[in-house]
């Protein structure tokens, strides 16, 4: 059974600097990872997917790595801005093709 | 390109009521999933239809769920009675294509179900 966990649960960052969160799954027995951006009462938006291990995937200041070796994944904002306050969610597509999902990180930019 | 739509954005029932929510997919997208997320807590997967058939239907909770797509376009999922659990957030996703790394799922903005 996956199982995926975000980390941590929430973040408030100020207004330029950098950050970066974690999602970790003990089992790589996964077909990709998927990260999205939810705004609240809007639409969660697909920012990447990745499937190898060492992808890496680049949007704009948004970034991510994947390494299913050690079994996490890391999405990395640089220079944060207002606009980037969102929960970020990440989820594995198994076997299925069901998408299995962490609980997000909700992040807060303080300007 | 219209997205994928759901209505109603919100929903405040009583409980034993019963709430049918409505999910637009994309235009040509044969995949359509619903999903739930009670506040916070993770989103769960609830079923996934490809054109009017149910693929996948392992997430629905009990019997009290009903989902339909007559027709392969728009999707309806019924809860009768709603009970105080099932309230939550109700995703509705398309996607086009299978497979692993060409699945984007397009996600509606949610109905938000309040039961009381």
């Amino acid at each position: 059974i996956l199982n995926v966990e975000q980390s941590p649960q929430s973040l408030h960052v100020q207004e330029g600097d950098s950050t970066n969160f974690t999602c970790s799954f003990p089992s790589s027995n996964f077909y990709a990872l998927h990260w999205y951006r939810w705004e609240t009462a809007k639409s969660p938006e697909a920012l990447f997917v990745m499937t190898l291990n060492g992808d890496e995937k680049k949007k704009g200041r948004i970034s991510a790595t994947l390494n299913t070796k050690e079994g996490y994944s890391y999405l990395y904002i640089k220079g944060s801005q207002p606009e980037d306050s969102a929960t970020y969610l990440c989820a594995l597509m198994d076997s299925n093709y069901q998408l299995i999902w962490g609980a997000g990180t909700k992040l807060i930019i303080k300007p | 390109e219209a997205g994928v739509t759901q209505f109603p954005s919100h929903s405040v029932i009583e409980k034993g009521q019963t709430v049918t929510l409505r999910c637009d997919p994309i235009s040509g997208h044969d995949n359509l999933y619903w999903y739930r997320r009670v506040m916070g807590k993770e989103i769960k997967f609830l079923l996934h239809f490809v054109k009017e058939s149910k693929q996948d239907e392992s997430g629905m909770p009990n019997n009290r769920f009903l989902a339909e797509r007559t027709g392969g376009t728009y999707s309806t999922l019924k809860v009768q009675p709603a009970e105080l659990e099932d309230s939550g957030v109700y995703f509705c996703a398309s996607s086009q294509f299978q497979g692993a790394v060409k699945n984007i799922q397009y996600f509606g903005a949610g109905t938000r179900l309040s039961v009381l």
